[in-house]
């Protein structure tokens, strides 16, 4: 199984902030990396796919980066609708899995 | 619009079958590319991808809980079926279904909250 590492697990921040969010994965991936934001009692919303193609409908203050094994989430400019949990996921391949989130919290 | 729904039980014993159904609508389930899977989240934990079943009738599976698992589709029905027996305790969590096509899980069901407790 190809596991993926998120850090930080947690992180504090205030609206208008610059957010970064790492995932590695056990072995190369290419660009198979989606990022998804979970909002409390809600299901995720694909944000990233494709390392760093944008779904459509999501703000531009969402980006993404990476291939092989590093990736990276940045959210420019945090808003109150972003304190949430952040997954990646990797799509290599036939076997799907998820990071293990990371909390983005109100400081 | 493509919507996806749960259903099945939200409670279930241990050592019991599990059955939910996943109903598509917007989309046809015969659309070539289109998968459907699985997902789940115990309670205050991360997601974990179960299963995923392509229009072809491909079929994927968790290793972890593969021998568990079976995942099946009706087209006529639009719907996608998810069977994972032995139910435990620890398997309580809510259960998505989502939707692929070209890309990962773009639209998902709103999931379904299952006990396992006697």
């Amino acid at each position: 199984d190809i596991q993926m590492t998120q850090s930080p697990s947690s992180l504090s921040a205030s609206v208008g902030d610059r957010v970064t969010i790492i995932c590695r994965a056990s072995q190369s991936i290419s660009t198979y990396l989606s990022w998804y934001r979970q909002r409390p009692g809600k299901a995720p919303e694909l944000l990233i796919y494709a390392a760093s193609t944008l779904q459509s409908g999501v703000p531009s203050r969402f980006s993404g980066s990476g291939s092989g094994t590093d990736f990276t989430l940045t959210i420019s400019s945090l808003q109150p609708a972003d304190f949430a949990t952040y997954y990646c996921q990797q799509s290599y391949r036939t076997l799907w899995t998820f990071g293990q989130g990371t909390k983005v919290e109100i400081k | 619009q493509i919507t996806l729904k749960e259903s099945g039980p939200t409670l279930v014993k241990p050592t019991q079958t599990l059955t939910l159904t996943c109903t598509v609508s917007g989309l046809s389930l015969n659309t070539s590319g289109v998968g459907v899977g699985w997902i789940r989240q115990p309670p205050g934990k991360a997601l974990e991808w179960l299963a995923l079943i392509y229009t072809n009738d491909n079929k994927r599976y968790s290793p972890s809980l593969k021998s568990r698992l079976t995942i099946t589709k009706d087209t006529s029905k639009n719907q996608v079926v998810l069977t994972m027996t032995n139910m435990d305790p620890v398997d309580t969590a809510t259960y998505y279904c989502a939707h692929t096509r070209w890309k990962p899980f773009d639209y998902w069901g709103q999931g379904t909250l299952v006990t396992v407790s006697s």
